[in-house]
């Protein structure tokens, strides 16, 4: 079955420093959506694409993240500098399109900000 | 402001019981609701999707159902198993952007 790949699996890095995580997500799915997961809590979106097009960012904190997903494929999230408070999973998931279709996720990059 | 609930937040039983997570959800204009478990560190399994226009869906020992109109959903789990061990969380989608929005999950532990 098809999965979405994340890398890296694992990250620690020093706070004031950039961080860049990677997904690929399922050949084919149009929607992309990056989400963080804090611990013991759910998973709450950061930004979602639609092919190229950002569809909904406004949890993003505009002033140190960004992301992009520049041909509709593959997509990278950005943080810098890296604060304490990013310490988290950031999950990536992809669906066929926006509304009715299921979400699939990736396993997830654990961020450590020390 | 779509904002989901579970509870309980955690949950034990011993292996064999039948068991109910439940998930609450505030607006009931819902495209669809979404099941999913997730192990410790690990990305989410999508579990079970009902669409808004259906009552229930199947699959194995689970089984979700979705009552729009009281806002609810329920996960029965049949005859547990350690194996089962992990946090579900539900999650609907409202509006026409696609968005997930999350409960907190419920942490499971059945024990052996």
């Amino acid at each position: 079955e098809a999965e979405v790949a994340q890398s890296p699996r694992y990250k620690i890095t020093e706070k004031s420093q950039a961080v860049a995580f990677w997904c690929d997500p399922i050949s084919g799915h149009a929607t992309l959506y990056w989400y963080r997961q804090i611990l013991g809590q759910g998973p709450e979106l950061l930004v979602q694409f639609q092919d190229e097009s950002v569809v909904d960012d406004s949890q993003l904190p505009k002033d140190r993240f960004s992301a992009e997903r520049l041909k509709g494929v593959d997509s990278t999230l950005k943080i810098q500098p890296a604060e304490l408070g990013d310490s988290a999973m950031y999950l990536c998931a992809s669906s066929l399109w926006t509304g009715s279709s299921p979400l699939h996720f990736g396993n997830g990059t654990r961020l450590t900000v020390t | 402001k779509q904002e989901v609930t579970q509870i309980p937040a955690a949950l034990s039983v011993p292996e064999g019981e039948n068991l109910v997570l439940n998930c609450s959800f505030t607006d009931s204009a819902i495209y669809n609701l979404q099941w999913f478990r997730q192990d410790p560190g690990k990305g989410l399994t999508s579990l079970l999707l009902i669409q808004s226009s259906q009552r229930e869906q199947t699959s194995g020992r689970l089984n979700a159902s979705l009552d729009k109109s009281s806002g609810r959903s329920t996960l029965y789990i049949a005859a547990s198993q350690p194996g089962d061990s992990a946090t579900y969380l539900c999650a609907v989608i409202s509006g026409n952007t696609g968005k997930l929005i999350f409960g907190q999950g419920t942490t499971l532990q059945v024990k052996p």
